[in-house]
């Protein structure tokens, strides 16, 4: 069936550390991996997506990275700020044209 | 250019009532999803429109459906309505479709079923 887990559900890190956030896709087919950030009352904003026929992609702080053959992409936040804190959602192409979200990880950052 | 927009923002209806939600996409998008998100859960989808017709449903019972206008605006109706149907509503547009390109979502509408 066409799932997508994300991990973990909440993470707290300290400002300037790094965040990573994990998803694992069971569609082969997938090959459309975007990831959107919803601040708090706010709606889902598009940060960064990633394509099947690359396996990094970055933008200033954040980095993506995908594995096809494990079915697994992940989002790499580097030197974290107050304002990265929000929910994040993965996000998978399927093979029947639609796109599956993961659960969301709550990203807090504390001063 | 304007964003995408929904109405109402907010609404309270009481089990076994019906409720329309409307959304007017991006100029030039053709598609539009709509996605019902509740804590926990995530985003689930629910159906998205392409050119007038639905190209995709997602898993949810038949009291939920939608429609889309000639002018790309789209509206979803959820009838006899559960206390379990309490949450956001979003909705999104794109220029070709959810799995290809970025998804610009409107602000969404609360519903509250009582």
């Amino acid at each position: 069936g066409e799932n997508v887990e994300q991990h973990p559900s909440t993470l707290s890190v300290q400002e300037g550390d790094s965040a990573v956030i994990k998803c694992t896709y069971s569609d082969s087919a997938s090959n459309y991996f975007p990831w959107y950030k919803q601040e708090l009352g706010k709606r889902p904003q598009l940060i960064i997506d990633i394509r099947s026929n690359v396996g990094e992609k970055k933008d200033q702080r954040i980095a993506v990275t995908l594995n096809k053959t494990a079915k697994h992409f992940s989002l790499h936040i580097t030197e974290t700020q107050p304002e990265d804190s929000a929910v994040y959602f993965c996000a998978a192409s399927s093979n029947t044209g639609k796109l599956i979200f993961g659960q969301g990880t709550t990203l807090q950052v504390k001063p | 250019k304007a964003g995408v927009t929904q109405t109402p923002r907010y609404l309270i209806k009481t089990r076994g009532q019906q409720v329309t939600l409307s959304c007017s996409p991006i100029s030039g998008h053709r598609s539009v999803s709509w996605y019902q998100q509740t804590p926990g859960q995530g985003l689930q989808f629910l159906f998205e429109y392409f050119s007038e017709t639905q190209r995709n449903k997602g898993n949810f019972p038949g009291r939920f459906s939608g429609r889309q206008f000639s002018n790309s605006r789209s509206e979803m109706n959820v009838s006899t309505l559960e206390l379990g149907d309490s949450a956001l509503y979003l909705c999104a547009s794109s220029l070709e479709g959810a799995h290809t390109g970025e998804l610009f979502f409107g602000e969404g509408s609360r519903l509250t079923v009582l």
